[in-house]
């Protein structure tokens, strides 16, 4: 079944510390995007990349950075400079053909150690 | 500056009876609007798109409606049933040339037997 893979689904983060979230789809799609849910808040858009080897600051990349080296894979760092990072992580891809629906993974969950 | 409104408050309702749920917005002039699922953990389904030039669109037990000029969309499921439980989230794509969403924070729908 054609889908996205989010890794891990639980992630602790100490001090000071860089984590890698991990996000792969099969589904052959262009465009990739990282989300960050907050209680009480909507989606909010961290990166996104429109093809490989490009990719584009959302509404809150500050703290985070990307890579998009392969078509399939488009992995999150939460840098030790974001500091509230405790938060569900969702990654999203579409199929760049105007209106498709974005499919999502079912997200990684960083909280603090 | 931009807004999506989504009720906040739990929307209680019998199995069998219609769910309503609302979605307004201001400040935007979105080309589609989607409507997604999210059960507790898990990432969002996509559910419907509507486009600005369409009043209405229906799958099995769902419609959406979308006028532009009240800026609002209403989202119903008739014949609901306990497994329609759920957060239902609203998004907006910004028009600005590639898929932009923005995401309202969702309302929770508890569907009694």
């Amino acid at each position: 079944d054609g889908g996205i893979t989010q890794s891990p689904k639980y992630l602790f983060r100490k001090e000071g510390q860089n984590v890698t979230l991990s996000c792969e789809q099969n589904l052959n799609h262009d465009a990739m995007y990282w989300y960050r849910q907050d209680p009480g808040q909507g989606l909010r858009l961290i990166y996104y990349s429109q093809i490989v080897n490009d990719f584009q600051k959302g509404d809150i990349a500050e703290g985070y950075s990307v890579s998009r080296e392969k078509k399939e894979s488009f992995p999150l760092t939460v840098t030790s400079a974001q500091k509230n990072p405790t938060a569900f992580y969702l990654c999203a891809s579409h199929q760049w053909a105007g209106d498709q629906p974005q499919h999502f993974g079912d997200g990684t969950r960083l909280s603090i150690l | 500056s931009q807004k999506i409104e989504q009720n906040s408050e739990a929307l209680n309702i019998q199995e069998g009876k219609t769910a309503t749920l609302t979605c307004n917005y201001t400040n935007y002039s979105p080309a589609y609007l989607q409507w997604y699922r999210q059960d507790p953990g898990r990432g969002p389904v996509f559910l419907l798109l509507i486009r600005e030039n369409e009043k209405e669109k229906r799958k099995e037990r769902l419609k959406v409606t979308f006028d532009t000029t009240l800026k609002q969309s209403l989202f119903h499921i008739t014949a609901s049933q306990p497994a329609d439980s759920a957060t239902y989230l609203c998004a907006l794509d910004m028009n600005t040339g590639f898929q932009k969403l923005v995401f309202g924070t969702g309302t929770r729908l508890l569907v009694s037997p």
